[in-house]
């Protein structure tokens, strides 16, 4: 069964104190793993795929990196703005279109 | 990002009635459409998968009959929630995934229903 965990549940940082967001997950053939940013009473906003072990993408203050078993979200710097909540889901592969969302990381940036 | 427009935004009704929620892609063609229930700080769940043109696909433990999925085109999809009762009340989130727009999908904003 597909599984995506996500720590640490909830995070705060000081404005400016880089840290990384963790998702592990399980999966019979990644077809693609998702993060998002979500604002309280939103919808998700689409932040990065990864597709492949390796793979890394940037975005602003935010990098986006995987391995086979795990993806990091790093965030350097950040900045008040950057409080959400940052949801990780993958897709498997052989499902084709499901996607399964972790339970989320609270991030919170006091200035 | 594609856009996916989700509406209402926010609905009230009293218990028993039912309650439909739209979901549009707005600037592609959206083969798949998802919906999901989000709780007070929980992550979202999938209720279920619809293709254009073809039956949804219900996750384990969500009422077909209760929650009725139509995405009869490659543009809209609704939700139904029939006889709605106050554990309905929720954040319901529909998104979209199209051929044209790789493998990731798109969200729209949500609608907060309330059943009293």
């Amino acid at each position: 069964e597909d599984q995506v965990t996500q720590s640490p549940e909830a995070l705060r940082l000081q404005e400016g104190e880089s840290s990384s967001l963790n998702c592990s997950y399980t999966v019979s053939g990644l077809r693609g793993l998702f993060w998002y940013r979500q604002d309280p009473g939103k919808g998700p906003e689409f932040l990065f795929t990864l597709y492949s072990a390796g793979e890394e993408k940037e975005k602003e203050r935010l990098k986006a990196t995987l391995t086979k078993k795990e993806s990091f979200l790093h965030i350097t710097a950040p900045k008040p703005e950057d409080s959400a909540t940052y949801l990780c889901a993958v897709q498997d592969g052989r499902s084709a279109s499901k996607i399964i969302f972790g339970s989320g990381t609270r991030l919170s940036i006091r200035p | 990002g594609a856009v996916v427009s989700q509406h209402p935004s926010w609905v009230i009704c009293k218990s028993g009635t039912s309650v439909k929620i739209e979901c549009r892609s707005l600037d592609f063609q959206a083969t798949t459409m998802f919906w999901y229930r989000q709780f007070p700080k929980q992550s979202l769940m999938l209720m279920a998968t619809s293709n254009e043109g073809s039956k949804a696909t219900y996750e384990q433990g969500v009422e077909k009959d209760k929650f009725l999925i139509n995405h009869a085109s490659l543009t809209l999809s609704t939700l139904t929630v029939t006889s709605a009762h106050p554990e309905d009340s929720s954040f319901y989130i529909c998104s979209a995934a199209g051929l044209d727009r790789g493998t990731e999908a798109f969200f729209g904003q949500g609608t907060r229903l309330t059943v009293v």
